[in-house]
């Protein structure tokens, strides 16, 4: 069975870079397409983008001067770095397959909290 | 961007009800639109994708329809474990967006 396990900081501070791992379990993770999304009370849900282990990349423009998504194929692992942060990236942070033919995200991460404070 | 807008923003109802929820986006999206199920505390959960087929494992008293900017999503006989909040999701167009979110209590 699927199974995807984001990790990294709960805490980042203004300014620096947030880094996380989602780790994939039960699928190669050059299977399929991989999506990072987040979410805050705020801003509700938001996809950040998604890659295709080959390098393919579609970012959202609002994030993408500052996002890089990655795979890591050894490690069966999905990364996300986001720089620059600021209070505004603070949210739960969930990775996610995409199905192609369908578009929908059908195996989810239970999501990490990342705060952005001093 | 396109914009995804529910409504209602909340509803509540009872155990057996039919409720349905309505998702229009800013421009057309042919039949890309998806819908979500979240419990708290939980991510989300894939109920529909392409606007009326059903995710397996979804049960049948959910359904959807629509096409272009007019969606909705209907569940005909509500139990206990529909009480979540449902979210609406296109991915016709970059950046794929979602709606805000309608909270179903029962």
């Amino acid at each position: 069975q699927e199974q995807l396990q984001e990790s990294g900081p709960g805490l980042v501070k203004p300014s620096d870079t947030l880094s996380l791992t989602c780790t994939i379990s039960g699928v190669s993770i050059t299977s399929s397409y991989w999506t990072w999304i987040r979410q805050s009370p705020g801003r509700g849900l938001e996809w950040i983008g998604f890659i295709f282990y080959g390098g393919f990349t579609i970012y959202n423009p609002s994030l993408k001067s500052r996002v890089t998504i990655s795979v890591d194929t050894a490690k069966n692992q999905l990364s996300l770095k986001v720089n620059s942060v600021t209070a505004a990236d603070t949210a739960v942070y969930y990775c996610a397959r995409r199905v192609e033919a369908t578009e929908g995200l059908d195996v989810w991460g239970q999501g990490t909290v990342v705060t952005v404070s001093s | 961007d396109i914009q995804m807008t529910q409504s209602p923003s909340s509803v509540s109802a009872s155990v057996g009800d039919r409720v349905t929820i309505t998702c229009r986006a800013s421009q057309d999206i042919h039949f890309w639109l998806a819908w979500y199920r979240q419990k708290p505390g939980k991510a989300p959960e894939l109920l529909i994708y392409k606007t009326s087929t059903l995710q397996r494992g979804v049960p049948l008293r959910f359904s959807g329809s629509g096409s272009g900017t007019e969606f909705s999503l209907t569940i005909s006989s509500l139990q206990p474990e529909d009480s979540a909040t449902y979210y609406c999701h296109q991915t016709d167009n970059y950046p794929y967006t979602f709606g805000q979110g309608t909270k179903l209590e029962i």
